[in-house]
Order: structure tokens, then sequence, then C-alpha cells
């Protein structure tokens, strides 16, 4: 199993302004992966977090809206660039692990863009 | 990718009543998992079915996979308000193990 931790757990930002949300999972994870969830929403992957490469995106994000940094195999960083209210939503990384190839979540990040 | 359609999207019992959320697709998968999501938590993974048939039980919680692999159920037998949430089936694709969430079920129970 792994346990995960993120920060902040919210915050509320400025339109145009930019947040980096920080995930340190407690034990080493070759995959990690970064969803967002609105209220009452299902989850959908923004990309995976790839250890020493570029992050794999899904469609509908891009590179210079939401960089991914994973500089080792226990962290990772989700920067939201340039915000809009429609950002407004929660971010939660995971990490694969477990015989089952299971993800464990972290506990979230509730972003609120005015 | 592969898709997977969950039904229903809401369901309300009574405690001590049953519950079953199906999750189900037009393609074969290779695996599925189910997820519980408790209100203001974060999802948390409950099982992974890859056998046709396949039928794993814990304690009040059965997980079935169809003998086609393209539907798959979670079946809660005498709810408690304990499991107030929202359940998800999802699929594992790819190399990288990334996870294609269903809707999701949210489960209410009155006490």
């Amino acid at each position: 199993s792994a346990v995960i931790s993120q920060k902040p757990s919210r915050d509320i930002c400025q339109r145009g302004t930019s947040l980096t949300i920080q995930c340190q999972v407690d034990s080493q994870v070759t995959m990690m992966f970064w969803y967002r969830q609105q209220p009452g929403q299902s989850l959908t992957l923004i990309a995976t977090a790839n250890q020493g490469s570029e992050a794999t995106y899904e469609s509908g994000f891009v590179i210079d809206k939401f960089p991914i940094s994973r500089p080792n195999l226990t962290f990772s960083t989700l920067t939201v660039s340039n915000m809009s209210p429609e950002d407004s939503s929660i971010y939660l990384c995971s990490a694969k692990s477990g015989e089952n190839n299971e993800q464990f979540f972290g506990p979230g990040t509730r972003l609120t863009v005015l | 990718g592969q898709q997977v359609m969950q039904i229903p999207q809401y369901q309300h019992v009574q405690e001590g009543e049953d519950f079953t959320t199906y999750c189900n697709s037009s393609t074969t998968l290779s695996n599925i998992q189910w997820y519980k999501q408790r209100p203001g938590g974060h999802p948390v993974f409950l099982i992974q079915l890859v056998k046709s048939g396949e039928v794993k039980k814990q304690k009040r919680l059965t997980f079935q996979f169809g003998e086609a692999k393209k539907n798959s159920s979670l079946h809660i037998t005498a709810t408690q308000t304990t499991d107030v949430g929202t359940y998800f089936c999802a699929l594992r694709e790819g190399s990288n193990y990334k996870l294609t969430f269903g809707k999701g079920t949210l489960l209410t129970v009155n006490p």
C-alpha cells in the first residue's frame, strides 16, 4: 500500500494566477497520476507523471496549462496555470501500488478560482 | 480508450435493504476495479476482478465479473449507514496502468 499526502488541501485563487499542488508518497512508486473531480462527478485523468521524462497527457489536457514535474519516485507536482473559474475543482494525485496494481489516492486539493 | 457505463446514478435505501450497482461495457474488459469514495473523501480501492465469471466477497459486499467480461456488479447485503458513499467501477488500461472511471453510483442510506 501507499500513503499519499497533498499540499495544499484547499486554496482560493484569483483568475490569471497559477497554483502548484504537491504530492508526496511514503514509498517509491513507478506510476503517479493526476485527476480532476468536479463535486458530485467522476474522476477525469489529467496525466500520468513519469519519473525522468515528460508527463503523458490525456485528451483535452495540455502541458502548458497543467505542467507536471516528477523529480523522483516519491514526489510529483501539478501546476494549474493561468487559472480561470472553470478550473475550480478537486485535484487528486494517486500512485499505483499493491499486488492488484490498484491506485492509492491522496486526500485531494480543493481549488476555487474567483 | 474503452468506456464503462455505470447504473444507477443514485440509489437511496432504507438501512437493512440490499443495494446493487452495475458496470457495463460494449467491449470485453481485461479487468475491472471497484472503489468507494465517502462524502468529502478520496477514492479507496475495494477489489479487482480479472477472470470470467469471477465472484469475490468482502463481508457484506459481493463483486461479480460477467462470463463475457463485459459487465460487473457490486452488491451490498443489508446496508448500513457506514456504506454511504459513491461506488465507482474503473477499468485499468494500457502499460501505464491508468484508470478510466465510470460515473459512479451515489448510495445514501436512511437509518
